[in-house]
């Protein structure tokens, strides 16, 4: 049994360039999730998928930032334009929910530093 | 929008010694309450969780104890061990899909 598996899992950029990550989530796991965390702080919701649907997106989530599940299994998180602020570590997690249930195994994290 | 207050914020304990985290929240759609051991550079690893059909949980050393009426639950680490020190952060479902909603997080240590 693999776990929740992300890439890269450090990412250095320069302010305004673009960013993709990768999150393969435990197989046969119908949702997946993307927080953010940042340094002392807990994980923030960014957005979440059910299987290739994408079903609520947090505020913090600006029109800087997509996210893909095309076909209900691996997921990319794309930063456009890089900002200092976004620097933070990108962490992803899987589910396989039912009503009331929702197990959230996470994923090491991508560590983005942006310059 | 959902908060979950969690305290304290650092906690040193003597090996052996029991840790007590606390977390409060405001309001939830569904009953299910987890708390989550992170060590640095890694991401959060599910500890343990409880839905509150029962006031207590408990797997080995780790129990939750939960009060609905006064929306908190807290962990009890007992006997406490130098691999123990890392940060736990609670949480509480955000909304009505099940997104959670993280505490700041509590740094144990365990001092030998």
């Amino acid at each position: 049994d693999t776990g929740v598996s992300q890439d890269p899992r450090h990412k250095i950029t320069k302010r305004g360039q673009n960013v993709t990550f990768r999150c393969d989530p435990i197989s046969e796991h119908n949702r997946l999730y993307w927080y953010r965390q940042t340094l002392g702080q807990g994980p923030e919701f960014l957005t979440y998928f059910q299987n290739e649907a994408q079903l609520e997106k947090s505020r913090l989530l600006s029109d800087r930032f997509s996210a893909e599940r095309p076909k209900g299994s691996f997921s990319t998180l794309e930063i456009q334009r890089t900002e200092q602020g976004d620097s933070a570590m990108y962490l992803c997690a899987s589910s396989s929910w039912t009503s009331g249930n929702d197990e959230q195994f996470f994923g090491p994290g991508t560590r983005l530093t942006v310059l | 929008q959902q908060q979950v207050k969690q305290s304290p914020q650092s906690l040193i304990v003597q090996k052996g010694g029991i840790s007590i985290i606390n977390c409060a929240y405001e309001n939830t759609a569904f009953d299910y309450f987890p708390w989550y051991q992170q060590f640095p550079g890694k991401g959060p690893a599910l500890l343990i969780a409880i839905r509150p059909d029962v006031s207590e949980k408990k797997e080995g050393r780790f129990t939750i104890s939960f009060n609905k009426s006064a929306k908190q639950f807290s962990l009890h680490i007992m006997d406490s061990q130098p691999g123990d020190s890392a940060t736990y952060f609670c949480a509480a479902p955000g909304g009505s899909q099940g997104n959670l909603i993280f505490g700041k997080g509590t740094k144990l240590s365990v001092k030998p």
